[in-house]
């Protein structure tokens, strides 16, 4: 299995903070990564996939890049509503794996 | 826009079978899509338990897969996921999900709609 490994686990950050999480992968997975925020009580969310292409209706202060085994998650300007929890998960092979999971707490 | 909705028992007892549906509506499940399950464990991360596509053809997480069980039902538009001889350790919940292929048919996009999410407690 492919593992995946976020960095931090948790971070605490202010309104208007430029946020950068980071998800390693134990092998190159090329540019098949996604990335999810989940809020307590629900389901997570894609807000990018195939490394850096934002879905749609998702706000542009999301972006994603990288490739082979390393890839970050920016938020340009944390808003309020981004306080959750975010998820890397790779796509490249099977099984489909997660990342541990990486809080953005308000600090 | 397509939705998905799980439904199933939400307590289930050790050694039982855990059978969960989940229906789609505003598409077709013969659409150009790889039906997922996930779960997430109390407090705890992500799991990818395994996905269908609506030819038959499966997917699984070789740590469940002496286990699962995902079968589709067009009839009905819908599919499910059985899981066996269950612990309290398979206490969750659990999501469907979908992961649109593109032209190509590779699974290209992640997994961009997802269910609510339904808690399976496995206990007696």
């Amino acid at each position: 299995d492919i593992q995946m490994t976020q960095s931090p686990s948790t971070l605490s950050a202010s309104v208007g903070d430029r946020v950068t999480i980071t998800c390693r992968a134990s092998q190159s997975i090329s540019s098949w990564l996604a990335w999810y925020q989940q809020k307590p009580g629900k389901a997570p969310k894609l807000l990018i996939y195939k490394a850096s292409s934002l879905e749609s209706g998702v706000p542009s202060r999301f972006s994603g890049s990288g490739s082979g085994t390393e890839f970050t998650l920016t938020i340009s300007s944390l808003q309020p509503d981004d306080f959750a929890t975010y998820y890397c998960q790779q796509y490249n092979s099977f099984p489909r794996t997660f990342g541990q999971g990486t809080k953005v707490e308000i600090k | 826009q397509v939705q998905l909705q799980e439904s199933g028992p939400g307590l289930v007892k050790p050694s039982g079978t855990l059978s969960l549906t989940c229906a789609v509506s505003g598409g077709s499940i013969s659409s150009s899509n790889w039906w997922s399950w996930v779960r997430q464990p109390p407090g705890k991360g992500l799991e990818w338990i395994g996905e269908i596509y609506h030819s038959g053809s499966t997917n699984y997480n070789p740590s469940l897969k002496s286990r699962v069980t995902i079968s589709v039902d067009k009839s009905k538009n819908q599919f499910s996921l059985k899981l066996s001889s269950v612990t309290a350790a398979d206490t969750a919940v659990y999501y469907c999900a979908k992961g649109p292929v593109n032209d190509y048919m590779e699974y290209y996009y992640g997994m961009d709609v997802w269910g609510q999410g339904t808690t399976v407690t496995v206990s007696s």
